[in-house]
């Protein structure tokens, strides 16, 4: 069965800290998408990764960057969280053109 | 701009009755559709897909239909149940991209 993971649930963190969210997936899928979902405004795509080392902005990037050093793993990176970056985060993996896994997601939320 | 709409922000169904969300797209590239179901804390899983030269897929109580001419797709649950209650999603892509563009979603409940 296909699985992504997100590391954490739950998040609370302060304003100014570095923030890493890290993603996994176990189906050697080529491309990786982080999103951001709040209500009204649906999934915003802010980066997705088609190869190792490879990343492209999405929508909204502004504030985040991201890295894969491995295949399996995604990462999103706050480097100074503020409070309009408290949202619901999907990681998802794909691999073609076909139907995206998400992750469970993290509910970050900065204080 | 968005690129693909969903202009029901919620819909309330009798449970054995059919649900019928809709989602319109402004890109006439966009060759590969999908809609995903999203429960609360949970990640969106994927619900069924139609590619463009089709008009219509079924699996099981859904079905995507498509028209291209409107550039309208709608997604029917018949029929409906509880267990259905979710928000819906529907997502779009063009052939030479990786990127899926998401609708802002339909929360669908199905009243027992």
């Amino acid at each position: 069965d296909v699985k992504v993971t997100q590391s954490s649930r739950y998040l609370v963190k302060r304003t100014g800290e570095k923030v890493f969210l890290e993603c996994v997936q176990d189906m050697d899928h080529e491309n990786m998408f982080w999103y951001r979902q709040d209500p009204g405004l649906g999934l915003r795509l802010i980066y997705f990764s088609y190869d190792v080392k490879m990343k492209e902005k999405g929508d909204i990037p502004e504030g985040y960057s991201v890295s894969r050093e491995k295949k399996e793993r995604f990462s999103l990176i706050l480097e100074s969280a503020s409070t309009n970056q408290t949202s619901m985060y999907l990681c998802a993996s794909k691999a073609g053109r076909y139907e995206q896994y998400f992750g469970p997601g993290t509910r970050l939320t900065v204080t | 701009d968005q690129q693909v709409k969903q202009n029901s922000p919620s819909l309330s169904v009798q449970e054995g009755r059919i649900s019928i969300l809709n989602c319109d797209y402004t890109n006439s590239m966009f060759d590969y559709f999908l809609w995903y179901k999203k429960y609360p804390a949970e990640g969106p899983t994927f619900l069924i897909s139609i590619s463009s030269i089709k008009d219509k897929n079924e699996d099981g109580r859904f079905t995507v239909f498509l028209n291209k001419s409107a550039k309208h797709l709608s997604l029917h649950i018949v029929p409906s149940q509880p267990g259905d209650s979710a928000v819906y999603f529907c997502a779009a892509s063009r052939l030479t991209g990786n990127q899926f563009y998401f609708g802002t979603g339909t929360s669908l409940t199905v009243i027992p």
